[in-house]
């Protein structure tokens, strides 16, 4: 079955590390999104892209960078951890055109100290 | 710019009791509309949503909404609560037309508690 995998799905870390957060899935969708979750404030849109090459930012993406290199894998980096960036991260996936459902991962619990 | 309000980020029924959870947009244009549910340590799965034509949506799990235009509502409800439907729902749109992106903008969620 297809399916949408993050990993690792706990990581704990310091301000100031590099941070990478995989995303991995194999709906073969062209659109891939990340997200972060906090108490009080849903889910917000970090980046997006649109196919192999193609990145935009989100509402919330100061801090972080994404790159897309091929369909199935969108990775996102968190350059210089910071502790506002303690969050829970989830990645989704969508087939082109609007108003299509996204299939979510189980989400990274991430935790900068 | 969109913005997806629910209404009460805690409501608890009990067993056997109607659900409705709340749901307002703000768009000049009618967006498509989601309702996601989380349980617990789990990402979202999709519950339904409305994207045209009929404006009762049935869903997954005995959940339905109903698209109001006149009140730019996006409501859920379930006739009767069971235990199993303890969860975080989530109220989402998307844009339409020209240079629609897919992108989701979420309210803040509503955490449903289900009593014995």
């Amino acid at each position: 079955d297809a399916e949408i995998t993050q990993s690792p799905r706990h990581k704990i870390t310091e301000t100031g590390r590099q941070v990478t957060l995989a995303c991995h899935q194999t709906w073969n969708h062209n659109n891939m999104f990340w997200y972060r979750q906090d108490l009080g404030h849903g889910l917000r849109l970090i980046h997006y892209s649109y196919g192999v090459q193609d990145t935009n930012k989100g509402e919330v993406s100061d801090g972080y960078s994404v790159s897309r290199s091929n369909t199935e894998d969108l990775p996102l980096t968190l350059e210089s951890a910071a502790s506002s960036q303690t969050s829970v991260y989830f990645c989704a996936s969508s087939t082109s055109g609007s108003g299509n459902e996204q299939f979510f991962g189980p989400g990274t619990r991430l935790t900068v100290l | 710019a969109q913005s997806v309000t629910q209404l009460g980020s805690h409501v608890s029924v009990s067993e056997g009791a109607l659900v409705l959870l709340r749901c307002n947009y703000s768009s000049s244009v009618p967006p498509y509309l989601f309702w996601y549910v989380q349980y617990p340590n789990q990402g979202l799965q999709l519950l339904l949503k409305y994207t045209t034509g009929a404006t009762l949506v049935k869903g997954i799990n005995g959940f339905e909404a109903e698209f109001k235009k006149s009140e730019t509502s996006f409501h859920l409800t379930k006739p009767s609560a069971h235990m199993s439907d303890a969860a975080e729902y989530f109220c989402a749109v998307s844009d339409r037309g020209g240079g629609a992106t897919n992108k989701l903008i979420f309210g803040t969620g509503t955490l449903l508690a289900v009593q014995p």
